[in-house]
C-alpha cells in the first residue's frame, strides 16, 4: 500500500538552531501539505503545493519556516531558528485529484 | 467563518455500543468533509470522507451523517471495539478537497471492554 514518508521520525534540536523534515507523497500526487499538529489539537496548515508551485503558504512563519518541492515530488521543510513554541508534530499529507488527502507517520520536533 | 466545532471533547463507550461524534461548520463554501483517526504518536489516518450531494455514507462499521441545511455532520461507529479508542478528527476543505483542510479539536474515544 502507498504511504507518504517522512524523516526523521523524532527530532530534538536546541534553541536557534536549524531543522529540516523530509516528504516523499504518494506517487502520481500532485498536491503535497505540511501540516503542524500541537499536542491535544487537529492539524493545522503550514503550507500547500500543487506541483512544485505554494498555491498557500499565508499561515507560513516565513520569518523563519520555508518550504521547497523542487522536482514537484519530495519537498522539505525547515526551521531556522527553532523556537522553544515549535515543539510539535510536523505532518506531511499528499492528494490526488480525487481530494483524499493521505498522512505520513509525522516528525516529532522538541525544541530545548 | 473558518472553524470546524467537533464534539464531545471524550467520548467513553462499552465494546458493543455506538459512538457518535458530532461537527458543525458555518462556512458553506465547504463541500469535502473527511473523518481522520489518531491513534498515539502516529498521523491521522483518514476514515471515511463524504461530499454534500449525499446525507449518509456507510464503509463497513463506520457511518458519516451528513445535515446540510443544519451545517452539520456526524460519526457513527457501530459495534464499537476496544481497538477504536483513538483520537478522531473531522475536517472541512473546499473546492472538493483540493484546498486545506480545517480540522476540528478532536474526540479522545475510549471503548472499554
Amino acid at each position: 500500500e502507498a504511504e507518504v514518508a517522512q524523516s526523521p521520525r523524532y527530532k530534538i534540536t536546541e534553541k536557534s538552531q536549524a531543522v529540516a523534515f523530509w516528504c516523499d507523497p504518494i506517487s502520481g500526487h500532485a498536491t503535497l501539505y505540511w501540516y503542524r499538529q500541537i499536542l491535544g489539537q487537529g492539524p493545522e496548515l503550514l503550507v500547500q503545493f500543487q506541483d512544485e508551485s505554494v498555491v498557500d503558504d499565508s499561515q507560513l512563519p516565513k520569518d523563519r519556516f520555508s518550504a521547497e518541492r523542487l522536482k514537484g515530488v519530495d519537498s522539505t521543510l525547515k526551521i531556522q531558528p527553532a523556537e522553544l513554541g515549535d515543539s510539535a508534530m510536523y505532518l506531511c499529507a499528499s492528494s490526488s485529484s480525487t481530494g483524499d488527502a493521505f498522512f505520513g507517520q509525522g516528525t516529532r520536533l522538541t525544541v530545548v | 467563518q473558518q472553524q470546524v466545532k467537533q464534539s464531545p471533547q471524550s467520548l467513553i463507550v462499552q465494546k458493543g455500543g455506538i459512538s457518535i461524534i458530532n461537527c458543525a461548520y458555518e462556512n458553506t463554501a465547504f463541500d469535502y468533509f473527511p473523518w481522520y483517526q489518531q491513534f498515539p504518536g502516529k498521523g491521522p489516518a483518514l476514515l471515511i470522507a463524504i461530499r454534500p450531494d449525499v446525507s449518509e455514507k456507510k464503509e463497513g462499521r463506520f457511518t458519516i451523517s451528513f445535515n446540510k441545511s443544519a451545517k452539520q455532520f456526524s460519526l457513527h461507529i457501530m459495534d464499537s471495539q476496544p481497538g477504536d479508542s483513538a483520537t478522531y478528527f473531522c475536517a472541512a476543505s473546499t473546492q472538493g478537497g483540493s484546498e486545506k483542510l480545517v480540522f476540528g479539536k478532536g474526540t479522545k474515544l475510549t471503548v472499554n471492554p
